[in-house]
């Protein structure tokens, strides 16, 4: 298994410009998520799905799109890029189930991609 | 809502000494709580976690962390620091009466340990 995937590792956009940032997990795992982090602000929920086709937001989704067309792929969207939007992304996916009457529930975390918005 | 506190920006310790990484926690149901470590340039590694069942969690790399319901607080810690840990960590919480809610994270705390 490759894990979570996510390309470019490094971006620089001009303000205005749009983007995809690719994440990609091979784990069949129904949750997924993108955050980002921000010095001294930990990581903030950007959007999360909870399956294909369904998608929500979290907690700073303003300028963002993401969709959900199958399991394993998530695309965040950045529709006009801003220099507020300069961070580090992270892509997660979530694994939850009950085996042998024990939950496990655990987020696992893609490389990140460097975002730098001009 | 859910909310995580890490108090301290940085913790210094030198090798060998026991470190602690303090985080507290707010939800309103039934808390999942979560460390991760972030090396430099690197994503983020999961440490361990705490469902159910006893309060002292064991995780990767010789750190463990204690679940106080009554201070409402998750510390992580080691009985001997290496070099090797200085990183920056995460601590983690998800209300578990809420399937579908992700991680809320602390704003980390970096630990540097001097040989």
């Amino acid at each position: 298994n490759a894990g979570v995937t996510q390309t470019p590792k490094f971006q620089v956009l001009k303000t205005g410009q749009s983007m995809t940032l690719q994440c990609a997990q091979d784990m069949n795992h129904e949750y997924m998520s993108w955050y980002r982090q921000d010095p001294g602000m930990g990581l903030r929920l950007i959007h999360y799905s909870v399956g294909a086709g369904i998608t929500d937001q979290g907690e700073v989704p303003n300028g963002y799109n993401v969709s959900r067309s199958t399991t394993e792929d998530f695309p965040l969207r950045l529709l006009s890029a801003a220099p507020s939007q300069t961070s580090v992304y992270f892509c997660a996916s979530r694994l939850k189930k009950h085996l042998a009457g024990e939950l496990t529930d655990t987020q696992y975390f893609g490389p990140g991609t460097r975002l730098t918005v001009l | 809502a859910q909310s995580v506190a890490q108090p301290e920006d940085q913790v210094n310790v030198a090798e060998g000494n026991p470190l602690t990484v303090k985080c507290t926690y707010s939800v309103s149901g039934n808390p999942y709580l979560f460390w991760y470590v972030q090396y430099p340039n690197r994503g983020l590694q999961f440490l361990l976690k705490y469902i159910t069942g006893d309060n002292l969690v064991k995780g990767s790399y010789g750190f463990e962390a204690e679940f106080n319901k009554s201070q409402t607080s998750f510390h992580l810690k080691k009985p001997s620091a290496l070099v090797s840990d200085s990183a920056l960590y995460f601590c983690a919480v998800r209300d578990i009466s809420n399937a579908g809610n992700m991680l809320t994270f602390g704003g980390g705390t970096r630990l540097m340990v001097k040989p």
